[in-house]
């Protein structure tokens, strides 16, 4: 079955330390995972796709095929960082959504 | 350019009344996708439209909902007979024409309309 996993339900974290949002999926074949982030207030954006292999904001994001995981990392969080972040699978025509992690950042 | 516009923002139905969404892509953009998320869930994808077109909608419930892309005018997701879980937000996304043989996913979401259902 095609599944995006996001265990964290809220991640806080103080300004300055390093962050790791989870995100594990299954499927069959050769995936596209992304990361989406939903600021308060705002429309969802995407962040960024595994296949670009870039950083956006400091965050970075590596697939890992032998895990099945595509973890959202960022070495020193900022408060400006607060928000839902979605991991998402290419799956055909759609994207399978996780359930998503609230990141709260504090000073 | 405005971006993927949704309107309502919010809209309140009774139990039994229609709703209807509206989601108008980013100009250029001739692709469209509905999806919903429920209450402490992700966003599950209902409906893929070209104009005209239904491309793929697995995502739909069998009964009560629909969806359109006119020739002109916005996308419409319709819902009939509106019950108390229908409650949920709607995101609409668009995106370009995909290269051959593959998907776009990086597409832009719009804002969102949030059904209440009373």
């Amino acid at each position: 079955a095609q599944r995006v996993t996001q265990p964290e339900k809220l991640l806080s974290v103080f300004k300055g330390a390093p962050v790791e949002l989870k995100c594990n999926y299954s499927y069959s074949g050769s995936p596209e995972l992304f990361w989406y982030v939903q600021y308060s207030r705002q429309r969802l954006q995407l962040l960024l796709r595994h296949i670009s292999r870039e950083s956006i904001k400091g965050f970075t994001a590596d697939l890992n095929k032998g895990e099945t995981s595509f973890h959202l990392k960022k070495p020193f969080a900022q408060e400006e960082d607060s928000a839902m972040y979605y991991c998402a699978l290419g799956a055909g025509t759609a994207l399978i959504f996780g359930k998503g992690t609230t990141l709260s950042v504090s000073s | 350019n405005a971006g993927v516009m949704q309107n309502p923002r919010h809209l309140v139905r009774r139990r039994g009344q229609e709703a209807r969404l509206r989601c108008s892509p980013m100009k250029g953009h001739s692709h469209v996708y509905w999806y919903r998320q429920l209450p402490e869930e992700g966003l599950k994808f209902m409906v893929y439209l070209q104009k005209e077109n239904i491309i793929d909608e697995s995502g739909m419930p069998k009964e009560r909902f629909s969806a359109e892309f006119p020739k002109e005018g916005p996308s419409i997701l319709r819902i009939q007979q509106v019950v108390r879980g229908d409650s949920a937000a709607y995101f609409c996304a668009s995106s370009p024409q995909p290269g051959q043989g593959r998907a776009n996913y990086g597409y832009t979401f719009g804002s969102g309309t949030r059904l209440t259902v009373v």
